[in-house]
């Protein structure tokens, strides 16, 4: 069965902390990773990864993914309050499997 | 550009009812999925249609349904509402089916809440 874990499930940090959010994967057919960030609805795109060890960045944000490992990380530098949302990992098989989502609250 | 646009965004059902949930894709791509996200949950795949032809379906019990269009919007059903069905469903939209490459957009989703 195919499953997505992510890791820690929520964080809370202050303004300008750094901060790693975790996602392991284990897919059949698995062809890439995808990162979202929700707020209220919509999931909004960050980034999709298909190469291992190549990093995507925008911004203060940037993530990696390790084929080998199964996994990948988002970090996100010099967070700000507006980062506050639930960030959510999927990886792409013959769908989207997505994990539960790692909740940040950036506190001022 | 309109992004990925579903309707209705609220919806409140009585349980045995049916429900017709709605979504046009970013012009020009031709899939759209359909997920189901439960609250403190991750979205769930429902279905998935490529150029009007269903690709790929979850684990759902056969009251969900769902249908695409020759303009690649969709429609997704469900009969016979249970409680268990209220949440936040999902469409994505994306420009092919089956590559890595497409990236899937989604839109800000439909809430149903069954009473």
């Amino acid at each position: 069965e195919d499953k997505v874990v992510q890791s820690p499930l929520s964080l809370v940090v202050h303004e300008g902390d750094t901060v790693t959010l975790n996602c392991s994967y284990e897919v059949t057919n698995f062809r890439s990773l995808l990162w979202y960030k929700q707020e209220k609805k919509a999931p909004t795109f960050l980034f999709m990864l298909t190469s291992s060890g190549i990093e995507k960045k925008s911004g203060r944000l940037s993530s990696i993914l390790d084929k080998k490992e199964l996994s990948s990380i988002l970090n996100i530098t010099a967070t700000q309050t507006g980062d506050s949302a639930i960030y959510l990992c999927a990886a792409r098989g013959y769908a989207l499997n997505f994990g539960k989502g790692t909740s940040l609250l950036v506190t001022p | 550009d309109a992004g990925v646009t579903q309707s209705p965004t609220h919806l409140i059902k009585t349980r045995g009812q049916h429900v017709t949930l709605r979504c046009s894709p970013i012009s020009g791509h031709k899939s759209v999925s359909w997920y189901q996200q439960v609250l403190g949950q991750g979205p769930q795949f429902i279905f998935q249609y490529y150029e009007k032809e269903e690709r790929g379906r979850g684990n759902f019990p056969d009251r969900f349904s769902a249908r695409q269009f020759p303009n690649y919007s969709s429609e997704l059903n469900v009969n016979a509402l249970l409680l268990g069905d209220s949440a936040l469903y999902l469409c994505a939209s994306s420009a092919g089916w089956g590559s890595s490459g497409n990236t899937i957009y989604f839109g800000e989703g439909s809430w149903l809440t069954v009473v």
